[in-house]
């Protein structure tokens, strides 16, 4: 299997604030990454696909770069409805498999 | 719109078999961009792909679970199924069905709400 591994697992920040969330594949997934966002007992919801995609509808303030085996995706100015956990997945090799997730906080 | 609804038992007796189907409207499971997936959360954790279904039947399943997992698609119905045999605490967890949209990319676009099935005596 891929192993992703998202860092930090979690961070607070305050509002307005650049936020970046990195996720590294153990073997090179070209591009075929995707992020999404959870709320608190809610299903996930997709932000970004192919590594640098915008997701149909979801806020500008919202970016995803890089490829091979590194990967950040960033929040530029936060808001106070971005609090949520956010996931890497990949899906160039199965089994499909998500980073751990990370925890972001409003300070 | 696409919409996704599982349905199911919320409680299953250990070693039993956990059985879960997916209803989806404004879309159709025929469609041949679109596979039709199964991801499971264990409370407080992350995201578990269990596996995902084609309309013509074919199947992937993560290898974790694949001597327990049998998913399987209706397309008269408009619906896809899980089943999990054998179940322990461990499968305790939300489990959502997903459409994976695979042309030219494979991203899980439409998801369930989410169900909670619980694994206890």
């Amino acid at each position: 299997d891929i192993q992703m591994t998202q860092s930090p697992s979690s961070l607070s920040a305050s509002v307005g604030d650049r936020v970046t969330i990195t996720c590294q594949a153990s073997h090179d997934i070209i591009n075929y990454l995707n992020w999404y966002q959870q709320k608190s007992g809610k299903a996930p919801n997709l932000l970004i696909y192919d590594a640098s995609n915008l997701e149909t509808g979801v806020p500008s303030r919202f970016s995803g770069s890089g490829s091979g085996t590194h990967f950040t995706f960033t929040i530029s100015s936060l808001q106070p409805e971005d609090v949520a956990t956010y996931y890497c997945q990949q899906y160039d090799k199965l089994p499909i498999t998500f980073g751990q997730g990370t925890r972001l906080e409003i300070k | 719109q696409v919409q996704l609804q599982e349905s199911g038992p919320g409680l299953v007796k250990p070693s039993e078999t956990l059985s879960l189907t997916c209803s989806v409207s404004g879309g159709s499971v025929s469609s041949g961009t679109n596979y039709w997936s199964w991801i499971r959360q264990p409370p407080g954790k992350g995201l578990e792909w269990i596996g995902y279904i084609y309309y013509s039947g074919s199947t992937n399943y993560n290898p974790s679970l694949k001597s327990r997992v049998t998913i399987s698609v209706d397309t008269f119905k408009n619906h896809f199924s899980l089943k999990l045999r054998s179940v322990t605490a461990a499968d305790t967890a939300v489990y959502y069905c997903a459409r994976v949209y695979g042309s030219g990319t494979q991203c899980i676009d439409y998801w369930g709400q989410g169900t909670l099935v619980t694994v206890s005596s």
